[in-house]
């Protein structure tokens, strides 16, 4: 069963560019997370899909960011425009649980290997 | 907003030592997971506890729950060089998203 896959692995972009970062989730994975870690610092929660819905967006930190999961598969997020402060590690995450309103409690997400964003 | 601070940070041992992380918040978690990450690579999960008290063991490693959910340790008994990386644990509250700690860097030497 292939994993959680993100592209690109590296991005390097000026301030001021724009950047979209791609997730395939495990077949099959209703939940979709995106979570970052900028240097120094843990990883963050950004936000949660179900399916092609946000379920919480409460992590995204400002409006440059824009999160879709068109058709419930693969999720894209763009950056737009990239400022020094979003550089850092992009991961991506799924998990089965395929109901919004019934919680695992076992919530055991699946990650990718990250896209390292470098803005200069 | 929930927080889970690490402890410690970094860890050198040698092979064959016994070691402990800590994991500690104020809040209480409806789940605690432990992820271990490799440079390059996203984290890869250990163990979910889910019950205060409980005691979960994986060959070397070691899994306790806090009593009241709040906090968690990882054990390593006779640690070896493929215990080396960044150990993470992460905590779930009335969302399924991931409240992580601040990590365990974990270098075990010959």
């Amino acid at each position: 069963e292939a994993g959680v896959t993100q592209f690109p692995s590296h991005s390097v972009i000026e301030k001021g560019q724009t950047v979209t970062l791609r997730c395939d989730p495990i077949s099959g994975h209703d939940n979709l997370y995106w979570y970052r870690r900028v240097m120094g610092k843990e990883i963050k929660f950004l936000l949660h899909f179900v399916k092609e819905s946000k379920q919480d967006e409460s992590g995204m930190p400002n409006n440059r960011f824009l999160a879709e999961r068109t058709g419930g598969t693969y999720s894209t997020l763009k950056v737009q425009p990239a400022e020094l402060e979003d550089s850092g590690v992009y991961f991506c995450a799924s998990s089965q649980d395929g109901t919004s309103g019934n919680l695992s409690p076992y919530n055991e997400q699946f990650f990718g290997p990250g896209t390292r964003l470098t803005v200069l | 907003t929930q927080l889970l601070e690490q402890s410690p940070q970094f860890l050198s041992i040698q092979e064959g030592e016994n070691l402990t992380v800590y994991c500690n918040s104020s809040s209480v978690f409806s789940s605690l997971q432990w992820y271990r990450q490799e440079p390059g690579e996203g984290p890869v999960l250990l163990v979910t506890v889910v019950t205060g008290g409980e005691v979960k063991k994986l060959k070397r490693l070691t899994f306790q729950f806090g009593d009241a959910r709040k906090d968690s340790s990882l054990h390593i008994t006779a640690a070896q060089p493929g215990d080396t990386g960044l150990y993470l644990c992460a905590g779930t509250g009335t969302a399924s998203k991931l409240t992580f700690g601040t990590g365990t860097r974990l270098q075990v030497t010959l």
